[in-house]
């Protein structure tokens, strides 16, 4: 099976403007969270889908948001994005999202904003 | 609310000796334990995870880790490590009925020659 893919790998954007991220699960998986990693913060939770639902939601302000389509492909986006909005962001799946479940990771789309 | 301690935040080890990265978890509920770890450029991977059962977990690589819950620890352990050991790695924990995991700051492993 192919591994978890997102895209793009790298982008740069200038405060004020927005992005949006795509992640494709591998194949059969229906839950997809999403990671915000810094090196001063760590791995912070975004937030968690499954089958199109929000299930749950991290700390984040309202200018982060996310969607997830019926093939349970997701996107994430940012508004108005600030230069603290530069990081590594990660999209993880698994089957259903449970509490023991591994979570497979994609490789990351480095966002820098200028 | 639960939350994730990595004691270290870097552990430089020689090739061959052995190593512990230490975690700690508070949690009001039941919880499930992960280590991930991640190579440069690259996302993270699974390398063992405690469910229940035996306290000692065995996983990929050679490492094992052990869950001791009177200290609330999960600490990573690895009796002779290699230069491809170098990485950052990563605790995790994901509480009972939840959908949501909290990783740790992640401790990076350096091996040197």
């Amino acid at each position: 099976k192919a591994g978890v893919t997102q895209t793009p790998r790298y982008l740069i954007k200038t405060r004020g403007q927005q992005v949006t991220l795509s992640c494709s699960p591998i194949s059969g998986h229906r839950s997809v969270s999403w990671y915000q990693q810094t090196p001063g913060q760590g791995l912070q939770f975004l937030f968690e889908y499954f089958s199109e639902t929000q299930r749950n939601k991290g700390n984040f302000p309202g200018r982060f948001s996310g969607r997830q389509f019926s093939n349970s492909r997701s996107e994430m986006n940012v508004s108005t994005l600030e230069l603290g909005d530069s990081a590594l962001y990660l999209c993880a799946s698994s089957q259903q999202g449970r509490e023991a479940e591994t979570q497979y990771f994609g490789p990351g789309t480095r966002l820098l904003v200028l | 609310a639960q939350s994730v301690t990595q004691l270290d935040s870097q552990v430089p080890v020689f090739e061959e000796a052995p190593v512990e990265l230490r975690c700690n978890y508070s949690s009001s509920v039941s919880v499930y334990l992960f280590w991930y770890v991640q190579y440069p450029n690259q996302g993270l991977q699974l390398l063992l995870k405690y469910l229940s059962g035996s306290t000692l977990v065995k996983g990929i690589n050679g490492f094992e880790a052990e869950f001791n819950k009177s200290q609330t620890s999960f600490h990573l352990r690895k009796p002779s490590v290699h230069i491809s050991d170098t990485a950052e790695y990563f605790c995790a924990v994901t509480s009972s009925g939840g959908f949501k995991t909290i990783f740790g700051a992640g401790t990076r492993l350096f091996v040197k020659a």
